[in-house]
């Protein structure tokens, strides 16, 4: 099935500075990628995502970019704020035969400090 | 708000119990999808529905059941319950790819 690989668990930056999260996922035929921001007991909160025809795509500080040849896509988040720390999943899937399944990385906690 | 609706919001029940965890997905949404979240264990895919059919399984124990009805909402049932099975337990819905999660539901085996 499919695996979906996340770094760094933990990232800690300065407050104004770019965050960068990284996933790989194992099975070429996944074609969709969304990215996914929870806060602390809250419900993950769809925050971008990208299609296997696409290579990246921006919504204001937020873009991600995906490498379909090397099976690898990222987040990247310039001038980070305080409100931005969070626990970000990535995630890949893939339609299969009826049925749908989003495979989650296993989480970066990001921190923005002041 | 994401539009999916989940209850209880709390459950504190004892080893062995049974517990139904609700959820509502969004208006016009024919698939749910239901999650668990372990500290250890990040976000776990147990089940899809659509329409009323069970489409796609995860990693969802034989003592776990789900169900979705005419109405569309759906319905997890976790039987014989396990301290380990302490969890929060989210339920998305969705349409085509998108999947937009509910508030989820805090389980607390004792």
């Amino acid at each position: 099935g499919e695996n979906v690989e996340q770094h760094p668990s933990t990232l800690s930056v300065q407050e104004g500075d770019s965050a960068v999260i990284k996933c790989t996922y194992s099975d070429s035929a996944s074609n969709y990628f969304p990215w996914y921001k929870q806060e602390l007991g809250k419900r993950p909160q769809l925050i971008i995502d990208i299609r296997s025809n696409v290579g990246e795509k921006k919504d204001q500080r937020i873009a991600v970019t995906l490498n379909k040849t090397a099976k690898h896509f990222s987040l990247h988040i310039t001038e980070t704020q305080p409100e931005d720390s969070a626990v970000y999943f990535c995630a890949a899937f893939r339609y299969r035969g009826g049925g749908n399944k989003l495979t989650f990385g296993t989480g970066t906690q990001l921190k923005v400090e002041l | 708000d994401s539009g999916v609706t989940q209850t209880p919001k709390h459950l504190i029940t004892a080893t062995g119990q049974r517990v139904t965890l609700r959820c509502s997905p969004r208006s016009g949404d024919l698939s749910v999808y239901w999650y668990q979240q372990s500290l250890d264990q990040g976000l776990q895919f147990l089940i899809q529905y659509y329409n009323g059919e069970e489409r796609a399984k995860g990693n969802i124990l034989e003592r776990f059941s789900a169900q979705q009805f005419p109405d569309l909402h759906s319905e997890l049932n976790l039987s014989s319950l396990e301290l380990g099975d302490s969890a929060l337990y989210f339920c998305a819905s969705g349409y085509t790819n998108e999947q937009f999660f509910g508030p989820g539901t805090r389980l607390t085996v004792l």
